[in-house]
């Protein structure tokens, strides 16, 4: 079965300051890998997604991420974050063979400082 | 166009009470998921429906929790009785298909139990 590790619960960084959240994902077949970002008190919405081709990926709001099989992660990185990015993200991944369930990290909290 | 549509989106209610959630998935979307989010545990999914046909309900905590989709359109969470350890904020989702990995979340059900 398909996991995921988010290796940071919070970040907090100072605004227009880089940021990079780490996730890496054990799987014995091939994946699809998904960036989801909640606002306070909202749900989920989809950040960013891998499915094939270029391993860098860019996003809503300025955000990208690479997907690196060899070390099996698909880190988000921002070059300058702002205070509205201030939000949990959520890394996820789903095998590509056959109907399976997301299976979402635990989340990591970012927190910018002005 | 309407997202998922959640009701109600604050539930306060005693020990032992039923509770019944809703979902409203986006109009053409195959699979419905439920999900809870709580700070000990994070964002667990407890069943997920295709073509309104339950899939997985292994994360069903308990036989309290019962799930149900009798129509493309609609589908119920119900916990009963209800104890005070269930209150967390309850996510519908919804997706085109299933593995698609593309899930719209709706705004939650915020379930307060005493």
């Amino acid at each position: 079965a398909q996991s995921v590790t988010q290796l940071d619960s919070q970040v907090p960084v100072f605004e227009e300051a880089p940021v990079e959240l780490r996730c890496n994902y054990s799987s014995s077949v091939s994946v699809y890998l998904f960036w989801y970002v909640q606002y306070p008190n909202q749900g989920l919405q989809l950040l960013l997604k891998y499915l094939s081709g270029s391993t860098l990926v860019k996003g809503i709001n300025g955000f990208e991420a690479e997907f690196n099989k060899s070390q099996t992660s698909f880190h988000l990185r921002k070059p300058s974050v702002h205070i509205s990015d201030t939000a949990e993200y959520f890394c996820a991944v789903t095998v590509i063979q056959g109907a399976q369930k997301l299976v979402f990290g635990q989340g990591t909290r970012l927190t910018i400082n002005p | 166009d309407a997202g998922v549509i959640q009701s109600p989106r604050h539930e306060v209610t005693e020990m032992g009470q039923e509770v019944t959630l809703r979902c409203k998935p986006i109009s053409g979307h195959n699979s419905l998921f439920w999900y809870r989010q709580t700070m000990m545990r994070g964002l667990e999914l407890l069943i997920y429906f295709n073509n309104n046909v339950p899939i997985d309900d292994s994360g069903m905590p308990e036989d309290r929790f019962s799930a149900k989709m009798p129509n493309a359109s609609f589908s119920t969470l119900k916990i009963q009785p209800s104890e005070p350890r269930d209150s967390a904020v309850y996510f519908c989702a919804s997706s085109l298909a299933l593995g698609s990995g593309e899930l719209f979340f709706g705004e939650g059900s915020r379930l307060t139990v005493l």
